[in-house]
């Protein structure tokens, strides 16, 4: 059965202070992994698409890295405004455009 | 339009009845997708649209959930007979290709 975890649950980052996010799957034909943020009341922002393992993208802050078994989502020098819960999906087999999600980690950030 | 635009934003319903959420795509978007988000948890898939027909409803709970679009545009998610463990939040994504779904807000619904 398709499966996807992500570590940890929750984080509290100081300023400043760079980590990484996991993602581990196990799926049938991964076609695409995604990265999104989900702010408190609101629906997730779309950050990253990746596609095959040694794959990487950056955006500001974020940087997210594609293995055959897991993605990592680094934040470097993170700021207030990064406090977010952070998701992970896939697309897999012949789902065409269905996301299987994990459950998330939520990123605080404290000046 | 610029977004995905769903609406209500904020439901409240009385255990036992329907109700009706809706959702408004991306303009041009084909694919359009509903999920649910309970309290702390991850997103389910629920319902795959590409154009009006649905080529894959694997993730609807129960036959008191359904969902219907019209043409490429807005869709409706049906809740028949409201029970409480149908508290969520109920998000629309919608995409032009198979990559890149776009979220809404997504609608609160509360089954008291």
């Amino acid at each position: 059965e398709d499966q996807v975890t992500q570590s940890p649950e929750a984080l509290r980052l100081q300023e400043g202070e760079s980590s990484s996010l996991n993602c581990s799957y196990t799926v049938s034909g991964l076609r695409g992994l995604f990265w999104y943020r989900q702010d408190p009341g609101k629906g997730p922002e779309f950050l990253f698409t990746l596609y095959s393992a040694g794959e990487e993208k950056e955006k500001e802050r974020l940087k997210a890295t594609l293995t055959k078994k897991e993605s990592f989502l680094h934040i470097t020098a993170p700021k207030p405004e990064d406090s977010a819960t952070y998701l992970c999906a896939v697309q897999a087999g012949d789902s065409w455009g269905k996301l299987q999600f994990g459950a998330g980690t939520q990123v605080v950030v404290t000046p | 339009g610029a977004g995905v635009s769903q609406s209500p934003s904020n439901k409240v319903t009385e255990k036992g009845k329907d109700v009706e959420l809706r959702c408004d795509p991306i303009s041009g978007h084909t694919a359009l997708y509903w999920y649910r988000q309970r309290l702390g948890q991850g997103l389910e898939f629920l319902i795959y649209f590409q154009g009006n027909s649905a080529p894959d409803k694997s993730g609807l709970p129960s036959d008191r959930f359904s969902a219907e679009r019209t043409g490429e545009s807005v869709s409706t998610l049906t809740i028949q007979r409201t029970q409480q463990e149908d508290s969520a939040v109920y998000l629309c994504a919608s995409s032009l290709g198979a990559f890149g779904n776009r979220f809404g807000s997504g609608t609160r619904l509360t089954v008291v």
